[in-house]
């Protein structure tokens, strides 16, 4: 079955603090997302990865194949950081994407 | 680019009445999705299509009916709307395996 499993659901941190937030699959993927949420707002795509790390601003993406996770960090957190951040999947073979349950961040000044 | 446009942003039903969610992306993308979020539920797939003239079922398709009109163009349609349809729905769109664009989401209230 096509699973992801995201952790933790909840995290609150102080402003400037290093921030991971990780991501588990079942099975082999042709690509993962990582997105992001704002409240009340929509849904804007950080990262596609398949292999390796990719880097924008404060974020970085990893993604660990044979271990099928992977890791969203955020460097000097800061509250505009706030928001639910999602990891959703695309099983190779498969059409759609599978979504994790999201990671509800707060940043506190 | 508009992206990804969804009409309308909000909209209030009573039981029974029908609707329907359009939606339009102008990336030339083939794939198209429709995901309701509903709280503590994470993003939840009703109907998807590959490309022109195919749709398929997702996780959650029971009260919906879609239509991908053109390669643009991708519709929701609810026949019948019920307080369990009280959600926020999004339209997606993707160029194959590349890449995920969201439309901004409707705030559908079944009353």
């Amino acid at each position: 079955k096509n699973e992801v499993e995201q952790s933790p659901q909840n995290l609150t941190a102080q402003e400037g603090e290093f921030i991971t937030i990780n991501c588990s699959y079942s099975v082999g993927i042709s690509a993962l997302h990582w997105l992001q949420q704002h409240p009340g707002g929509g849904i804007v795509s950080l990262f596609m990865l398949s292999s390796g790390k990719k880097k924008h601003g404060r974020l970085i993406a990893t993604i660990n194949i044979q271990e099928k996770h992977s890791s969203l960090h955020i460097t000097a957190s800061h509250p505009r950081d706030s928001a639910v951040y999602i990891c959703a999947a695309h099983f190779q073979g498969a059409q759609k994407l599978v979504f994790g349950q999201g990671t509800r961040l707060t940043i506190n000044p | 680019n508009a992206g990804v446009t969804q009409t309308p942003k909000f909209q209030v039903l009573k039981t029974g009445q029908s609707m329907t969610l359009q939606c339009a992306q102008d990336m030339n993308h083939n794939s198209m999705y429709w995901y309701r979020q509903d709280p503590g539920m994470g993003l939840r797939l009703i109907y998807y299509s590959a490309s022109e003239g195919t749709t398929d079922k997702g996780e959650v398709p029971n009260g919906y009916n879609v239509s991908r009109l053109n390669k643009r163009e991708f519709s929701l349609r609810l026949e019948s709307a019920a307080p369990s349809q009280t959600s926020v729905y999004f339209c997606a769109s993707s160029p194959e395996w590349t890449g995920v664009n969201f439309g901004p989401g409707t705030r559908l209230t079944v009353l």
